[in-house]
């Protein structure tokens, strides 16, 4: 079936590095996303992979696939408060001559001092 | 280019009541979902209208309903609210069904059943 499977919370030290693990059940999904939602706010896309691509790095965000594991995992370098969101993964997957997307239940980032 | 827009803000209602929720996506884009987000869990997929269609519906209630317009704007409704429907409703907003097509969310409309 669909289903797209995170661990619920992460707590890391300031200035430390951040990995958010994912995995995906639809060996066919083409692109995959990370979204962060802040307190109070709405999902913010913060970056995409394509499925051809094994990493993808922007700034301090480094996103890893591996395919034949089905894993995804954002890597959030230099970790700041202003990181401290949830985190959800999504894959696209293939859904009656369109495509539909495919939510994790998120990831809680807490930063310590 | 202004994002998905969604009223009101906060909604406050009482049991047996019932609420309406506005969505407007980005100008362009066709799809629209929405997804309920009780607090502290993740998203629960509710609806998808594309083109003016129902294309998909979560595991909830009849009394969860929507529609979408010629504009692609969208309302949900929710009949004879319960204390459970308390949530976070979150509209999101595709150009279209594509694969390379992500979702943009809104803000949301936080409901409050008293």
């Amino acid at each position: 079936g669909e289903d797209v499977e995170q661990s619920l919370f992460l707590s890391v030290r300031e200035g430390d590095s951040s990995v958010i693990n994912c995995t995906y059940t639809d060996s066919s999904s083409t692109y995959l996303y990370w979204y962060k939602q802040e307190p109070g706010a709405g999902l913010q896309l913060l970056t995409y992979i394509f499925s051809n691509m094994d990493m993808k790095q922007d700034q301090r965000l480094t996103v890893l696939l591996n395919k034949k594991d089905k894993h995804l995992s954002l890597r959030i370098a230099d970790t700041q408060t202003g990181d401290s969101a949830i985190y959800f993964c999504a894959e696209t997957v293939a859904y009656s001559s369109a495509s539909k997307i495919i939510f994790g239940s998120g990831t809680r980032l807490s930063i310590r001092p | 280019e202004a994002g998905v827009t969604q009223s009101p803000t906060h909604l406050i209602k009482t049991r047996g009541q019932q609420a309406t929720l506005r969505c407007s996506p980005i100008s362009g884009h066709t799809s629209v979902y929405w997804y309920q987000q009780a607090l502290g869990l993740g998203l629960q997929f509710l609806l998808w209208y594309d083109e003016g269609e129902e294309r998909n519906r979560g595991n909830f209630p009849p009394r969860f309903s929507g529609r979408q317009f010629p504009n692609y704007s969208s309302e949900l409704n929710v009949n004879a609210l319960e204390l459970e429907d308390s949530a976070l409703y979150l509209c999101a907003s595709r150009p279209g069904t594509g694969e390379n097509q992500p979702q943009h969310f809104g803000d949301g409309t936080r409901l409050s059943i008293l």
